[in-house]
């Protein structure tokens, strides 16, 4: 079965200050992998996702994540962080060839943006 | 992007009463939908899986005669929280698949009394 590791809960960062999130994956085979971001009471906005081809992907509000297969993980990453980026933060993957396509999400990162 | 629109966004109810949540895809067919649950600070929990003109795969320890799953049309899944309890309060979003990506509505926050 895939899982999703999120290893941090609580994140702050400096407005303008760099930014990574971590998420490691546990798949048995090529894995679809999405970040997504929820604002309070909102539901969830793409930012991301890798299906195949170059590990580098763009997403959009200046995200990106880097798929590394030895290392099992998909880090998100922005250079440099706006107050509007406080939000909670889910990587998620999803089976390849799933007719269901379930989607299986780590446990969220809340980011925090100090002023 | 596709987009899934969610009714309603947030309902209180009575306990013991029942509640319909609606999931629709605006600009697309979606023959499977995803319904979530989404604990304060936590993160989303697959219910169960709505396929259109079927009856929806649940997920292990979800009451399936409590949350009752119709997805009659290939643009409408609703989910019915039946005899509410307020326990049942909770955050609760579907998706919609197209092609290989899920797009997710705005949620409903349902709040039992």
């Amino acid at each position: 079965a895939q899982s999703v590791t999120q290893p941090d809960i609580h994140i702050t960062v400096s407005e303008g200050a760099s930014l990574e999130l971590r998420c490691n994956y546990s798949y048995g085979a090529t894995p679809y992998l999405f970040w997504y971001v929820q604002s309070p009471g909102q539901g969830l906005q793409l930012l991301l996702k890798y299906f195949s081809g170059d590990t580098l992907v763009q997403g959009i509000k200046g995200f990106e994540a880097e798929f590394k297969r030895s290392q099992s993980s998909f880090n998100l990453r922005k250079p440099s962080v706006h107050w509007s980026d406080a939000a909670e933060y889910f990587c998620a993957v999803g089976a390849v060839n799933n007719a269901g396509n379930m989607l299986t999400f780590g446990g969220g990162t809340r980011l925090m943006v100090k002023p | 992007g596709a987009v899934v629109s969610q009714h309603p966004s947030w309902v209180i109810c009575k306990s013991g009463t029942s509640v319909k949540i609606e999931c629709r895809s605006l600009d697309f067919q979606a023959t499977t939908m995803f319904w979530y649950r989404q604990f304060p600070k936590q993160s989303l929990m697959l219910m169960a899986t709505s396929n259109e003109g079927s009856k929806a795969t649940y997920e292990q320890g979800v009451e399936k005669d409590k949350f009752l799953i119709n997805h009659a049309s290939l643009t409408l899944s609703t989910l019915t929280v039946t005899s509410a309890h307020p326990e049942d309060s909770s955050f609760y979003i579907c998706s919609a698949r197209q092609s290989a990506e899920a797009f997710f509505g705005q949620g409903t926050r349902l709040t039992v009394v």
